[in-house]
């Protein structure tokens, strides 16, 4: 069964901060992973994905999220924060022989001028 | 190249009645899935089609169905409204539905139930 832990609903962080949202995961193969962004009113859309290969994953907007295997996480980190970050951040994972995705609870990032 | 287009956008109804929700993916993709977003219990996995067929099914009661055209276009029927089915209802896209090929998200139907 697969599952995923994000930690910290909220998370804020002054404009020009490093940003960092954690996200677990519990998989009894090896996962797919992702991590999307929703800004209000609108779907989601993908930041990156982890698959195989390399496990320093780079997105689009300057974010990138390293694959630990032994810590099974998989955590979004950006060097400096913008205000055009504000939005909610989903960690998700693909569930084996499917093609659903399994999304954590999502963690609401605030960045304060 | 179009994205993933959801109509309509806003939709009310009442309790007891059913409704029906369009998704269009992007040109050329054949997967489809369909996703629940409420406050309470986040992004939850409803149906996958694939070629006219459900493939995969998530944990809903009976009263949410779906269909796949030829076209891929792909519909989800909600009959027999409650009022816990508001929510924000999200289609997603991708090609041949593999799970290493990302999901494409539209900007979904929010549902509201009175």
């Amino acid at each position: 069964a697969q599952s995923v832990t994000q930690l910290g609903s909220h998370v804020s962080v002054s404009e020009g901060a490093l940003v960092l949202l954690r996200c677990n995961y519990s998989s009894s193969v090896p996962p797919y992973l992702f991590w999307y962004v929703q800004y209000p009113n609108q779907g989601l859309q993908l930041l990156l994905k982890y698959t195989t290969g390399a496990t320093l994953v780079k997105g689009i907007n300057g974010f990138e999220a390293e694959f630990k295997k032994s810590e099974t996480s998989f955590h979004l980190t950006k060097p400096s924060a913008h205000m055009s970050d504000a939005a909610e951040y989903f960690c998700a994972v693909s569930q084996t022989g499917a093609n659903n995705l399994f999304f954590g609870t999502g963690t609401r990032l605030t960045v304060i001028p | 190249k179009a994205g993933v287009t959801q109509t309509p956008r806003y939709l009310i109804k009442t309790r007891g009645q059913q409704v029906t929700l369009s998704c269009s993916p992007i040109s050329g993709h054949r997967s489809v899935s369909w996703y629940q977003q409420t406050p309470g219990q986040g992004l939850q996995f409803l149906f996958e089609y694939f070629s006219e067929t459900q493939r995969n099914k998530g944990n809903f009661p009976g009263r949410f169905s779906g269909r796949q055209f030829s076209n891929s276009r792909s519909e989800m029927n909600v009959s027999t409204l409650e009022l816990g089915d508001s929510a924000l209802y999200l289609c997603a896209s991708s090609l041949i539905g593999d799970r290493n090929q990302p999901q494409h998200f539209g900007d979904g139907t929010r549902l509201s139930i009175l």
